[in-house]
């Protein structure tokens, strides 16, 4: 099993739709979560941090964590097309501080 | 400020052969990353560089030697290239000043080994 579980997609939207990207988890010593967004040939960019559990939000993007159900959110209102690329999450913490395990990554594709 | 380079963008190998990845930084970083990329299987780390001098085996290592050359620079060798090495590969530095969670990537190296 792996650390970090992300569904693939891939994941198609209408304009305007709000999205929904999840990870899962099994390592209770992450403490830090981190979504990257990657466009196609490109590498990936930093798009939301958090520290521990709660809610993040800027703009359109919204990051959530639930330490307690090792369950991370990405959610992202009004979708545009310019928002179509693949989202990882990402995590670090305990023994494995500086170093990230990402997720699977997420396709998403926004049409207009 | 170019952030993370890396080269060759793209490069073909023939089974056997070997070939350096280079990669460099100027946000003057302590800690520098290899990775790999695969469909379906996210980022894997391949070996990672806390400070200059220092480097450590990650995820997949095996097949791979690195080379912290100075700050700036962090170069992956493949000595025997084979076709399971087919694969995107990011190198990534992290800025001390803002955790060494946010990692910032370069533009990647697309190989193919035949």
């Amino acid at each position: 099993q792996k650390e970090v579980e992300q569904d693939p997609g891939p994941l198609s939207v209408p304009e305007g739709a709000i999205v929904s990207l999840n990870c899962t988890y099994s390592n209770s010593a992450f403490q830090y979560f981190m979504w990257y967004r990657q466009y196609s040939r490109k590498g990936p960019e930093l798009l939301m941090y958090t520290y521990s559990s709660g809610n993040k939000e800027d703009g359109r993007f919204t990051a959530q964590v639930d330490k307690s159900s090792k369950y991370i959110s990405l959610f992202i209102r009004d979708s545009q097309p310019s928002d179509s690329a693949t989202y990882l999450c990402a995590m670090s913490g305990g023994t494995s501080y500086g170093k990230l395990t990402f997720g699977q990554g997420t396709i998403l594709t926004v049409h207009p | 400020n170019a952030g993370v380079t890396q080269t060759p963008k793209f490069q073909v190998l023939k089974t056997g052969q070997s070939m350096t990845l280079q990669c460099a930084q100027d946000m003057n970083h302590n800690s520098m990353y290899w990775y790999r990329q695969d469909p379906g299987m996210g980022l894997r780390l391949i070996y990672y560089s806390a400070s200059e001098g220092t480097t450590d085996k990650g995820e997949v290592p095996n097949g791979y030697n690195v080379s912290r050359l100075n700050k700036r620079e962090f170069s992956l060798r493949l000595e025997s290239a084979a076709p399971s090495q087919t694969s995107v590969y990011f190198c990534a530095s992290s800025d001390p000043g803002r955790g060494l969670e946010t990692q910032y990537f370069g533009p990647g190296t697309r190989l193919l080994v035949l």
